[in-house]
């Protein structure tokens, strides 16, 4: 089966500190990321979609220039949260699409749980 | 993408068919119901979609009405590690999963 993993799977820092969380497909490529947050006993929010080789597609009301997406290979997408605040504590899922799926084959990762103190 | 609407938690009995419901009343033709749950503090995991057939996998069968406009996913026989929130999503013709509030099913001995 198509795994995905987050690196690392929880942190605690300091506010006014930056953290990056990784995305991996194991075992598959993926042309497409999507990153995901949730706060306690909520749904998951999609943040932004992330592209192979080019600009991040960010949701309504997210800032990119707070949560800067880097795409850099088929097999690896990055979360920066620049400037952490409290606020900004969660959890932070990404998902990974199949390269060449028939359909939309997302495989989510474990998640990131960010504490900001 | 059209909406969908879930209660929002039910109890089933382990070893009983556990039923979720799923109202999508303004579905487009081009557009699936896929249905994923989430683990407490996990990722979501994908368990079944359908576009108007019924549809069986080894995890789940997905029930969809002759107009479409709602669905329910069956597991045949619940047990405790079935307790999870259970996500369906309908999806047009986009890569975005816009997760609602969800199911939350609680599996009891």
């Amino acid at each position: 089966g198509a795994v995905v993993s987050q690196h690392p799977s929880w942190v605690i820092c300091k506010s006014g500190t930056s953290v990056k969380i990784e995305c991996r497909s194991l075992d598959f490529q993926a042309t497409t990321m999507f990153w995901y947050r949730q706060f306690p006993k909520q749904s998951l929010m999609l943040m932004a979609t992330s592209n192979e080789g080019s600009k991040a597609t960010y949701e309504q009301g997210v800032e990119k220039d707070k949560f800067l997406i880097n795409h850099a290979s088929l097999t690896l997408s990055t979360l920066t949260v620049t400037s952490a605040h409290p606020e900004d504590s969660s959890f932070y899922i990404c998902s990974a699409r199949r390269s060449g799926s028939s359909y939309n084959e997302q495989f989510f990762g474990p998640g990131t749980r960010l504490t900001v103190l | 993408d059209a909406k969908t609407t879930q209660p929002t938690s039910m109890d089933c009995a382990e070893g009983r068919a556990a039923n979720l419901p799923c109202n999508h009343s303004t579905i487009s033709g081009n557009e699936y119901v896929y249905w994923y749950r989430q683990i407490h503090s996990q990722g979501p995991q994908y368990i079944i979609h359908g576009l108007k057939n019924n549809e069986t996998n080894e995890m789940a069968s997905l029930i969809i009405t002759e107009d479409r406009k709602s669905s329910t996913l069956i597991l045949p026989h619940a047990t405790l590690r079935d307790t999870a929130v259970y996500y369906c999503i309908v999806r047009g013709n986009t890569d975005k999963l816009i997760f609602g509030t969800g199911t939350r099913l609680q599996v009891f001995p």
